[in-house]
């Protein structure tokens, strides 16, 4: 079954504690991204990358670090997460960046305390 | 930078009443795709858009691509509760690598 695996679904977690939050997708698209979802703002693109070893910063990387060392997997790092990242995220994939279906994963729930 | 604003927010109906959302784009956009988050879900793709003035029907959902492709509509004839959820549209230009989305409509139908 086509998919984007997001793990873990919640997490409730300490400033300054790293975590990451893994994704990976078994359809063999290009482009995945981060998004980052809050009340009454939509999803605001945190980074993405177009294929692999190739990331870039989207409308709000601070905080954030991503890697794509595969190309089915990209992983979302918080180094020192603060409260302010407390939020519902989103993996999502793509055949390429447009034009293309964006299919997500199911979600990742995270508070920070 | 790029922004696509869609209105309104909330809207509430009660079952059998009509749905509209809208969204605009202060520049033209390359194409623009709608999709549906149900309550505790994650978006899912509906349609895309990509040409100007285009208009395509998916049973009682009808979208449109304006003229000038700034903006764009999704509306929704006789709703029913299986249509709750929260709408969004996301615009692409062709100067960028990413999806701009529109903050979403949520579809709240009154008991």
């Amino acid at each position: 079954e086509a998919q984007v695996t997001q793990n873990p679904r919640y997490l409730i977690t300490v400033t300054g504690k790293k975590l990451t939050v893994t994704c990976s997708q078994n359809m063999n698209h290009e482009y995945m991204s981060w998004y980052r979802q809050d009340p009454g703002l939509g999803l605001r693109q945190i980074y993405y990358s177009m294929n692999v070893e190739v990331t870039d910063k989207g409308d709000v990387p601070e905080g954030y670090k991503v890697s794509r060392k595969e190309k089915r997997n990209f992983p979302l790092i918080l180094e020192s997460p603060s409260p302010n990242q407390t939020s519902l995220y989103f993996c999502a994939s793509s055949l390429w960046w447009r034009d293309t279906e964006a299919f997500f994963g199911q979600g990742t729930r995270l508070t920070v305390v | 930078g790029q922004q696509v604003m869609q209105i309104p927010q909330y809207q509430h109906v009660q079952e059998g009443e009509d749905f509209t959302t809208y969204c605009n784009s202060s520049t033209t956009l390359s194409n623009i795709q709608w999709y549906k988050q149900r309550p505790g879900g994650h978006p899912v793709f509906l349609i895309q858009l990509v040409k100007s003035g285009e208009v395509k029907k998916q049973k009682r959902l009808t979208f449109q691509f304006g003229e000038a492709k700034k903006n764009s509509s999704l509306h929704i004839t006789a709703t029913q509760t299986t249509d709750v959820g929260t709408y969004f549209c996301a615009g692409c230009w062709d100067s960028n690598y990413q999806l701009i989305w529109g903050a979403g409509t949520k579809l709240i139908i009154k008991p």
